[in-house]
C-alpha cells in the first residue's frame, strides 16, 4: 500500500458526460501528479500540482482540468468524454516539487466511456 | 523530445534470471527508474539509479546503466512466479512541460513459467 488513495476505483459513463476523479496523497506529500494509462499511448503524464499550484503540464487535453485543494487532495475533471478517454488514470504523490523526489502511485481509477 | 523504449514481452522459467532492457533518449536524465505493475494494481517503485552510477544492486535486483548507449537494464535473479508483472522503465522529463516528471516506456510483460 503506497498510502495514495484514489476514488472511485471504477467508473462507467457515456460519451459527452463529465466525471471527477479524486486523489488523496500520502501524508506529508505536497506534490500530486496525474497520469493516464491507455493501451495505445501507454503511461502519459498529464499534470502536476505542488502545494496547491500548477507546476507542470504534460499531454493534457483542454477538456481535462485539475486542481489541488488546501487539504492537498486533488481532483481531475474530465468533460465532453469520448470513447478514446477510456483508460486507467493514476495519481501519484511526492514530498517535494519533483526533480529528485520519488513518486508513489495510487491504485488508479479505471474509466470506461461507452 | 524524450522517449523511452522497451520490448513488450519476456518469458522465463522459474529459477532463471530475467533481464529487461530499456533505451532512453534524454542524456540529461538524472534518475532512471524501474516500476512494477501487478494485474489490477498501481505502479510500485522497484528501484532507481542515479545517472553517475553504472550499477546498483538491491537483493535479487541488479540495475545496469550504460550512459554512453543510453541503455538501462533490470536483472532479476532467481525469478519467481510472483515476479510475473509488467515492468516499466522511466526517466525524468527535462524539456518543457514535462520537466521533473516521469517519462515511461510502454512496459515489458514478464511471464514466469513454473
Amino acid at each position: 500500500d503506497s498510502g495514495v488513495t484514489q476514488t472511485p476505483k471504477h467508473l462507467i459513463t457515456a460519451t459527452g458526460q463529465r466525471v471527477t476523479l479524486r486523489c488523496s496523497p500520502r501524508s506529508g506529500d505536497l506534490s500530486v501528479y496525474w497520469y493516464q494509462q491507455s493501451l495505445d499511448q501507454g503511461l502519459q503524464f498529464l499534470i502536476q500540482y505542488y502545494n496547491g499550484e500548477e507546476r507542470a503540464k504534460g499531454n493534457i487535453l483542454e477538456r481535462f482540468s485539475a486542481q489541488q485543494f488546501p487539504d492537498l487532495h486533488s481532483e481531475l475533471n474530465l468533460s465532453s468524454l469520448e470513447l478514446g478517454d477510456s483508460a486507467l488514470y493514476f495519481c501519484a504523490s511526492s514530498v517535494g516539487p519533483g526533480e529528485i523526489d520519488e513518486q508513489y502511485f495510487g491504485p488508479g481509477t479505471r474509466l470506461t466511456v461507452t | 523530445g524524450e522517449d523511452v523504449e522497451q520490448s513488450l514481452f519476456l518469458s522465463v522459467r522459474e529459477g532463471d534470471s530475467s533481464v529487461i532492457n530499456c533505451t532512453y533518449t534524454d542524456s540529461s536524465s538524472t534518475y532512471l527508474y524501474w516500476y512494477k505493475q501487478e494485474p489490477g494494481a498501481g505502479l510500485q517503485l522497484l528501484t532507481y539509479i542515479f545517472s553517475n552510477m553504472d550499477m546498483k544492486q538491491d537483493q535479487r535486483l541488479t540495475v545496469l546503466l550504460n550512459k554512453k548507449d543510453k541503455h538501462l537494464s533490470l536483472r532479476i535473479a532467481d525469478t519467481q512466479t510472483g515476479d510475473s508483472a509488467i515492468y516499466f522503465c522511466a526517466e525524468r522529463g527535462f524539456y518543457g512541460g514535462s520537466q521533473g516528471n516521469l517519462i515511461f516506456g510502454k512496459g515489458t510483460k514478464l511471464s514466469v513459467k513454473p
